[in-house]
């Protein structure tokens, strides 16, 4: 597509159900990035990406976040038996592999999750 | 570990008028990229401006200029002729182009108000 689309735009759910954020990147772009921004906070990496290689995890706050990206494209964040605390927006970037990082990311809308 | 600062957390300008938004970053590395990024309300994150750390020259895009001191770590954004649009939530990045994943390192941002 033309840009990183997310979806659901916005999601409210029960504590201690999981939810399912979905990420679809430029096409082509290999590199493919999952951000969280809580209020009043910038930008927490979460997980990274790259082709075909094991993705970064080093981000993840807890065992209660996974993430998968399924043939090289679409990227599903999952959080198992959210908290209140896991209330935030979660952004998707994706780029194309530079080997640089020098041109930054295209970033999503992302997606609020609301935990009540 | 590498950080990001901004000292400002919020900013107004006066239309037509010229405001300089600070950050300040530690990193013991040497090459390095540096950027500015506009969240407007729509939560879209935009790619403002990018400078290199191996170029003294200041980027400049259009309205918007940085004033890159590697010495002293300091990465300004300088918004001339300000226009409503630019109202928004600006952050910093900070991205160590030798690593293995390029991610980027946000500060808290700083929110900007344009008054007409």
């Amino acid at each position: 597509g033309a840009g990183v689309s997310q979806s659901p735009s916005n999601k409210v759910t029960e504590k201690g159900k999981d939810v399912e954020l979905r990420c679809d990147p430029i096409s082509g772009h290999t590199a493919l990035y999952w951000y969280r921004q809580s209020l009043g906070q910038g930008l927490e990496f979460l997980i990274y990406f790259q082709g075909n290689s094991a993705p970064d995890k080093s981000g993840l706050p807890s065992d209660r976040f996974s993430a998968e990206r399924t043939g090289g494209s679409v990227s599903t964040l999952t959080i198992q038996r959210t908290q209140q605390e896991d209330s935030a927006v979660y952004l998707c970037a994706s780029s194309p592999w530079t080997g640089t990082g020098r041109y930054g990311y295209t970033f999503g809308s992302g997606t609020r999750l609301t935990v009540v | 570990a590498q950080t990001v600062t901004q000292s400002q957390p919020e900013m107004s300008v006066q239309e037509a008028e010229t405001v300089t938004l600070s950050c300040t970053y530690d990193t013991s590395e040497s090459d390095y990229y540096l950027f500015w990024y506009k969240q407007p309300p729509s939560r879209q994150m935009i790619l403002v401006i990018r400078q290199e750390a191996y170029k003294q020259q200041n980027a400049t895009e259009n309205r918007f200029s940085v004033n890159f001191q590697k010495a002293a770590k300091s990465f300004s954004l300088k918004i001339s002729d300000s226009q409503l649009g630019d109202a928004a939530m600006y952050f910093c990045a900070y991205c160590y182009s030798g690593g293995s994943n390029y991610k980027l390192t946000f500060g808290k941002g700083t929110l900007l108000t344009v008054n007409p």
